[in-house]
């Protein structure tokens, strides 16, 4: 069973290098969600997909931040000009619309140096 | 009006006790609530979750009591024990609203102590 799958699982980097991550949603999941979790911290909201709608971005922190959905597949989130305060887990979740059950994949844990 | 707040952040509870954790909201056009459970490392999993025509759902050791006139509602864990030790996380939308998304609490670290 395809679950969410997110790559990599981590991520070094250093600091003012720019980042791509992936995230392989459930097949058939309109609805995609990347968050960040800080460690020991709740989940901050960033981005969200749903269907061909446009895209929510009220979360990007800043516009060193973008992220990338074709149709309803494999979104891509894009860190430009990494800094230390970006270090976190990067969590993708999918769910079949906005407001149903969530499905997270592990998490990219990404660090910068 | 939009968010939920959870308390408490952290809690340490005895083996075999029951762990309470608790969620308010302000937007009476709720009427989904989840609870989520993330272990280290992993991304958090639905556990249980309630809509508001019922004041209380089981699962097993898992309860979710509601109360739609405080606009509250809570986690219980019953005869809790070392595998629970998670961080929670209550959230809350409008079910059937496509375009809505769940609202997240802070999150709340349980280690159950042996």
């Amino acid at each position: 069973g395809a679950g969410v799958s997110q790559s990599p699982s981590n991520k070094v980097t250093e600091k003012g290098k720019d980042v791509e991550l992936r995230c392989d949603p459930i097949s058939g999941h309109t609805a995609l969600y990347w968050y960040r979790q800080r460690l020991g911290q709740g989940l901050e909201f960033l981005i969200y997909f749903q269907g061909n709608s446009a895209p929510d971005k009220s979360g990007l922190p800043s516009d060193r931040f973008s992220a990338e959905r074709t149709g309803e597949s494999v979104s891509t989130l894009t860190i430009q000009r990494t800094q230390q305060e970006d270090s976190a887990v990067y969590l993708c979740a999918s769910s079949l619309s906005g407001s149903d059950t969530q499905y997270f994949g592990p998490g990219t844990r990404l660090t910068v140096l | 009006q939009q968010q939920v707040k959870q308390s408490p952040q952290s809690l340490i509870v005895q083996k075999g006790g029951i762990s309470i954790i608790n969620c308010a909201y302000e937007n009476t056009a709720f009427d989904y609530f989840p609870w989520y459970q993330q272990f280290p490392g992993k991304g958090p999993a639905l556990l249980i979750a309630i809509r508001p025509d019922v004041s209380e759902k089981k699962e097993g050791r898992f309860t979710i009591s509601f109360n739609k006139s405080a606009k509250q509602f809570s986690l219980h864990i019953m005869d809790s024990q070392p595998g629970d030790s998670a961080t929670y996380f209550c959230a809350a939308s409008m079910e059937g609203d496509s375009n809505y998304q769940l609202i997240w609490g802070a999150g709340t670290k349980l280690i159950i102590k042996p």
